[in-house]
């Protein structure tokens, strides 16, 4: 099982560039989930989809918008990229939201110049 | 508020124990959960607690629960150069709606 992917893993933007980062996943989990990681601030939840049909904020979602395309995959646009969105972005799924066992992708490390 | 708290770094020498530790805030977590992340990867549950219970050990790990003062413990014994990661404390937040994540423990084995 490829568990949850993400592309892509490497990207560049200038300021004012869109973009839209890909998440995937096959474990037929109900809740995916869009983090951001910089340093020394852990992770930091951007967006979250309790089931298929349903997106809510976390706790930085300016800048952001995400989309529950189906079960398996979720997406993360960044409509006018700023500096401040310089961070590597992590998918995550569980089966449920109330369980704390999250499963990551291998992360997106984006640079906004 | 909701904040998970932990300490940056951690510097150890192969062989010798670990000891990662947290703080959380919500009482109410009835799961708490530690991760690792190793370079350039993405997390991995490692190992979690039932809120109930005060001690959970898993081979090398050991991991401690005072709910009392809300602290969280990981113990690595006979640590590794291969246990160089950043560590993750984690709660549900306030509802079950998401998990929250302390800002990650640095461990260094010196070989």
């Amino acid at each position: 099982n490829a568990g949850v992917t993400q592309t892509p893993k490497f990207q560049v933007l200038k300021t004012g560039q869109s973009m839209t980062l890909q998440c995937a996943q096959d474990m037929n989990h109900n809740s995916m989930y869009w983090y951001r990681q910089d340093p020394g601030m852990g992770l930091r939840l951007i967006y979250y989809s309790a089931s298929e049909g349903t997106t809510d904020k976390g706790e930085v979602p300016n800048g952001y918008n995400v989309s529950r395309l189906n079960k398996r995959e979720f997406s993360l646009r960044l409509e006018s990229a700023a500096p401040s969105q310089t961070s590597v972005y992590f998918c995550a799924s569980s089966e449920a939201y109330y369980d704390g066992e999250l499963f990551f992708g291998e992360g997106s490390r984006l640079t906004v110049l | 508020g909701e904040d998970v708290e932990q300490s940056l770094f951690l510097s150890v020498r192969e062989g010798d124990s670990s000891v990662i530790n947290c703080t959380y805030t919500d009482s109410s977590s009835t799961y708490l959960y530690w991760y690792k992340q190793e370079p350039g990867a993405g997390l991995q549950l490692l190992t979690y607690i039932f809120s109930n219970m005060d001690m959970k050990q898993d081979q090398r790990l050991t991991v401690l629960l005072n709910k009392k003062d809300k602290h969280l413990s990981l113990r690595i014994a006979d640590t590794q150069t291969g246990d160089s990661a950043i560590y993750f404390c984690a709660e549900i937040g306030p509802g079950g709606f998401k998990t929250i994540f302390g800002a990650g423990t640095r461990l260094f084995v010196k070989a």
